[in-house]
């Protein structure tokens, strides 16, 4: 069974904050997404990643990098945290040949 | 650019079907998907169809794809209380693993 696991369901940070979240899979998948869910506007793509140590920008990167050390580990970073980033973070992995992207159970970001 | 729309809300009794409205504008898309987030989870997937494909049933579930029109559509029959949920649609990019999800629907079933 996929397992893609969050390591925060729920976050609360304060503005300027350096903020972690983490996320790892369990199938030895090579793509790793992160996406923010916001009400009326759907899932966002902030970064995805194809391989160890390789990133690209997806349409929302701004006030966001990541890291991929590891090929099951992929973690967002939020340099200086910000009130318009409360949102809820969703990773997801997939293989270049599978047809599913696997989400976690997301990790509610509250910024105050 | 790519973009996904959807309605944002459905409300249906329980018993009756359901459809849920998805258009999208990238005609290469090589699969379109249907996506369920129950409250407080991630997103699940549903069923997905070929972008070669016309319909495709799986239980209570039938997905119509018009690719001259560019509308994919959910049916569920027999709408039930669990399904409610908030419903995605997507498109696959060509020569990427990336997906464009729409705003999503937000189904709720009442008694």
């Amino acid at each position: 069974d996929v397992k893609v696991t969050q390591s925060s369901r729920y976050l609360v940070k304060r503005t300027g904050e350096k903020v972690f979240l983490e996320c790892v899979q369990d199938m030895d998948h090579e793509n790793m997404f992160w996406y923010r869910q916001d009400p009326g506007l759907g899932l966002r793509l902030i970064y995805f990643s194809y391989d160890v140590k390789m990133k690209e920008k997806g349409d929302i990167p701004e006030g966001y990098s990541v890291s991929r050390e590891k090929k099951e580990r992929f973690s967002l970073i939020l340099e200086s945290a910000s009130t318009n980033q409360t949102s809820m973070y969703l990773c997801a992995s997939s293989s270049p040949e599978g047809v599913e992207q696997y989400f976690g159970p997301g990790t509610r970001l509250t910024v105050t | 650019g790519e973009d996904v729309e959807q309605s944002l809300f459905l409300s249906v009794r329980e018993g009756d079907s359901s459809v849920i409205n998805c258009t999208y504008t990238d005609s290469s898309s090589t699969y379109l998907y249907w996506y369920k987030q129950e409250p407080g989870a991630g997103l699940q997937l549903l069923t997905y169809i070929f972008s070669n494909m016309d319909m495709k049933q799986d239980q209570r579930l039938t997905v119509l794809l018009n690719k001259k029109d560019k509308h994919l559509s959910l049916r569920i029959a027999d709408t039930q209380t669990g399904d409610s949920a908030i419903y995605f649609c997507a498109e696959s990019m060509r020569n990427t693993d990336k997906l464009i999800f729409g705003t999503g629907t937000r189904l709720q079933v009442f008694p």
